[in-house]
């Protein structure tokens, strides 16, 4: 079965620090991955898209890696503000398939 | 604004009382979809469709009907509504099926009573 986990499920940090959030999934044919944040209550917003063939995306202060082999992805957060807070989730396609696999997600609380 | 818009966002029903939840992307999108979000479970998909006409069945589709009779829109129809299907809706599409990328609504919180 076509598994993704995100460990740890939740992840507290004061202002300012820089963190990793982490993402690992059990079949190395995927197409691409992609990284979301969810506020309480609200939709998912994408924030950066890896394909299979690429080892990593920036967009400001974050940038996502993509390691195949090892089956992880990781996404990085700079200089992490009280607005980061968030819900992070990580989602992977796998080959053919028509839908996302999703990660159970991160909460991501960072203290001012 | 490229976006994909559902409607309502909050609804609260009865038990067996017909209810349909409508999602419109305005991106000329061929793939559309729907999810629910649970909690511990997490997001599973429940239909999706790949051009007008074509749908399929994703992980949950029990209680659920879908259609795309147009390309911007793909509505859910829960046709007698239960408890269990209290939950978080999203609606998202993609221009190929995935390869770039999906875009996600805002979500309907649907609460049956």
């Amino acid at each position: 079965k076509q598994e993704v986990t995100q460990i740890p499920a939740a992840l507290s940090v004061p202002e300012g620090e820089n963190l990793v959030l982490n993402c690992s999934f059990t079949d190395s044919a995927i197409y691409n991955l992609q990284w979301f944040r969810q506020d309480p209550g609200k939709g998912l917003t994408s924030l950066l898209l890896i394909q299979s063939s690429q080892r990593e995306q920036t967009s400001g202060r974050l940038n996502a890696s993509l390691d195949k082999s090892s089956g992880r992805s990781t996404l990085y957060i700079a200089a992490s503000q009280p607005g980061d807070s968030a819900t992070y989730l990580c989602a992977v396609r796998y080959g053919s398939a028509r839908q996302l696999t999703f990660g159970s997600g991160t909460q991501l609380t960072v203290l001012p | 604004e490229a976006q994909v818009t559902q409607n309502p966002r909050y609804l609260i029903t009865v038990t067996g009382k017909k209810l349909t939840v409508t999602c419109s992307q305005n991106m000329n999108h061929e793939y559309m979809s729907w999810y629910r979000q649970d909690p511990g479970l997490g997001l599973r998909q429940i239909y999706y469709s790949m051009n007008v006409e074509v749908t399929d069945k994703g992980d949950v589709p029990e209680g659920y009907k879908v259609s795309r009779k147009e390309k911007r829109n793909f509505p859910l129809i829960l046709e007698s509504p239960s408890p269990n299907q209290t939950s978080l809706y999203f609606c998202a599409s993609s221009p190929t099926g995935g390869a770039k990328g999906y875009t996600f609504g805002s979500g309907t919180r649907l609460t049956v009573v």
